[in-house]
């Protein structure tokens, strides 16, 4: 079967970092993405990683080790506005469908 | 268009009945994946089309439910039959063919309640 695992919640205060992490199994893999989800919107991409490493966007970085089946998203400088849920997915193959993570819900306190 | 368009935002519906939802992709996106999201979980694949070719149905959970894509663009996600715990939220994506980071632009869903 396919699963990711990636925690339910995660607190944080305003200006800190915060990291939140998603290990997989699946049946081939291509990437990982991260999509950030605000209550009632639609998701949105934030980040994709293919190979083992660091990429950085702004205040936001995603990490990939395909060894360990594991990534993470670190968001810097948090804001009040990155409270949101934020979801891990796998990309199997070349093609497109995205396996989703069950979502971390991030909230961000003054 | 701007983004990905769905209609209806909201359907309510009783038990039995059939319902039609609609996604319009970007202008240009080749890739359409439709996706269901249960309250406070994360997204359940259900299907993909990828250009004229064959579309990948692993995900759709029953035989009620079907989807079309027509002249390559407009998408119809076809739920007969529907039962309650068919209500979700049904979210629509497209994405340009092969794109090195397949970035997925959703659109605002809609949300169907079986009543």
């Amino acid at each position: 079967g396919q699963s990711l695992e990636q925690p339910s919640e995660v607190t944080a205060v305003e200006g800190a970092i915060v990291q939140i992490n998603c290990t997989y199994q699946t049946s081939g893999f291509y990437g990982l993405s991260w999509y950030q989800q605000h209550d009632g919107g639609a998701p949105t991409f934030l980040s994709y990683n293919a190979l083992d490493g660091l990429e950085e966007t702004g205040r936001f970085s995603s990490f990939l080790s395909r060894s360990d089946s594991y990534g993470y998203l670190l968001l810097q400088e948090l804001q009040m506005k990155d409270s949101a849920s934020y979801f891990c997915a796998v990309r199997r193959n070349q093609g497109g469908k995205l396996i989703f993570g069950q979502g971390t819900e991030l909230s961000v306190k003054p | 268009g701007a983004g990905v368009s769905q209609s209806p935002s909201n359907k309510v519906t009783e038990k039995g009945k059939d319902v039609e939802l609609r996604c319009d992709p970007i202008s240009g996106h080749t890739a359409l994946y439709w996706y269901r999201q249960s309250l406070g979980q994360g997204l359940e694949f259900l299907i993909y089309f990828q250009g004229n070719s064959a579309p990948d149905k692993s995900g759709l959970p029953s035989d009620r439910f079907s989807a079309e894509r027509t002249g390559g663009s407009v998408s119809t996600l076809t739920i007969q039959r529907t039962q309650q715990e068919d209500s979700a939220v049904y979210l629509c994506a497209s994405s340009l063919r092969l794109a090195a980071k397949n970035i997925q632009y959703f659109g605002a869903g809609t949300r169907l309640s079986v009543l």
